[in-house]
């Protein structure tokens, strides 16, 4: 079965840092680009961070860039999301996505962030 | 950026209806558009790519349309199960942005 399992999600205070991880199975994950989308509480979503396959191309939504850091690790099949001086307004289900730029997409069922004092 | 502005932004319908849902990109996207539907609680469930291209599995009442900076979403006959958000995303460039969403409520 194809799958995205994100973890690492939590409650840290303003400033803080925090690392998510997401764990594919299921498909050959040094193939596809990938991604992370977010969704703050009863908002839309929000595309933050792609990562091509090998890690050549990196992009950040303008809200994050220089905050967070999108790596992965092919032979560990896990995408990740270092979360660097976080701010309220990044509290929101982070969900990891396969190529946003395909069909067959696919999406884990979301970590929760919530930056709060 | 490229803008995406769907409507409308929330759209009370019934049981067999025909419903349209369209997605304005602020930039010629190529037909580089995706559909999502989203249950509360729950990732977001790809309908549509490629602007007009039904994903693996869903059903035929869902359709899509457009061109340039023009899209559609089409359900044929509304289901219990279809009330829910639907969400564009264009995909020609980076910063990937999607629609402000459309809740679609029972009538």
């Amino acid at each position: 079965e194809v799958q995205l399992v994100e973890s690492g999600g939590g409650l840290v205070k303003p400033g803080g840092s925090l690392r998510l991880s997401c764990a594919a199975s299921g498909f050959t994950f040094s193939s596809y680009d990938m991604n992370w989308v977010r969704q703050a509480p009863g908002k839309g979503l929000e595309w933050v961070s792609s990562i091509s396959s090998s890690s050549s191309y990196i992009y950040y939504a303008e809200s994050v860039k220089g905050r967070f850091t999108i790596s992965r690790d092919n032979a560990k099949n896990s995408l990740y999301l270092q979360m660097n001086s976080l701010r309220g307004e990044d509290t929101a289900v982070y969900y990891c996505a396969r190529d946003l730029t395909a069909p067959s997409g696919v999406w884990g069922q979301g970590t929760t962030v919530t930056v709060s004092s | 950026d490229i803008q995406m502005t769907q409507s409308p932004s929330s759209l009370s319908a019934s049981v067999g209806d025909r419903v349209t849902i369209t997605c304005r990109a602020s930039q010629g996207i190529s037909n580089s558009l995706d559909w999502y539907q989203q249950k509360p609680g729950k990732a977001p469930k790809l309908l549509l790519y490629a602007a007009s291209r039904l994903e693996s599995g869903v059903p035929s009442r869902f359709s899509g349309s457009g061109s340039g900076t023009d899209y559609t979403l089409t359900i044929s006959s509304l289901q219990p199960e279809d009330f829910a958000t639907y969400y564009c995303q264009q995909y020609y460039s980076t910063p990937y942005t999607f629609g402000q969403g459309t809740k679609l409520e029972i009538k």
